[in-house]
């Protein structure tokens, strides 16, 4: 069983839909949640960072993470079609030794059409 | 402002040719790691370092070496390369702890035929 579990999509939305996008994790020692932003062709880019549990927001992007049910979420308001890639859950757990390396969830392409 | 540089964009490889990719950052990061990325499978760890002359081994070693004789830079080897190492790779770097987030270079596209 993979440390990191996320739905995989395809999403294709309408331009405006809200958009929820969720991972599932086993490792109990995660701290650090993330979500990043891979266009086609192009690395992964820091899109939301949340410590432990809690939401966060920023703009159109609140991030979400449920640390007793294991369950993190990402949701995008009114979106747009230059929303439109594949979305990454990553974590990492604390300690120096874990600096660096982060487990990925398998990522979920999402279309906005216009 | 380059960030994380890989070098080549594209490779194609036949069965047991060895090659190195590069990678290399201007932003004095310590740690830095190389990562593939498969369908389905999301990104995987190969190796990683927490500055130079320090590497250790992630989730998928196997087949690939790395050193990191300057903070700078940190390249790939594929030793004898095979048809299951045809992958995207992806080298990142952060500036230091589990909280920093990684900066990723536009990978490399590596197809063994």
């Amino acid at each position: 069983q993979k440390e990191v579990e996320q739905d995989p999509g395809p999403l294709s939305v309408p331009e405006g839909a809200i958009v929820s996008l969720n991972c599932t994790y086993s490792n109990s020692a995660f701290q650090y949640f993330m979500w990043y932003r891979q266009y086609s062709r192009k690395g992964p880019e820091l899109l939301m960072y949340t410590y432990s549990s809690g939401n966060k927001e920023d703009g159109r992007f609140t991030a979400q993470v449920d640390k007793s049910s294991k369950y993190i979420s990402l949701f995008i308001r009114d979106s747009q079609p230059s929303d439109s890639a594949t979305y990454l859950c990553a974590m990492s757990a604390e300690g120096n030794t874990n600096a660096g390396k982060s487990t990925f969830g398998d990522g979920t392409t999402l279309t906005v059409k216009p | 402002n380059a960030g994380v540089t890989q070098t080549p964009k594209f490779q194609v490889l036949k069965t047991g040719q060895s090659m190195t990719l590069q990678c290399a950052q201007d932003m004095n990061h310590e740690y830095m790691s190389w990562y593939r990325q498969d369908p389905g499978m999301g990104l995987r760890l190969i190796h990683y370092s927490v500055g130079a002359g320090i590497t250790d081994q992630g989730e998928v070693p196997n087949g690939y070496n790395v050193s990191r004789s300057t903070t700078e830079d940190f390249p790939l080897r594929l030793l004898s390369a095979a048809p299951s190492q045809t992958s995207v790779y992806f080298c990142a770097s952060s500036s230091g702890g589990p909280s920093s987030p990684l900066h990723f270079g536009n990978g490399t596209r590596l197809t063994v035929t």
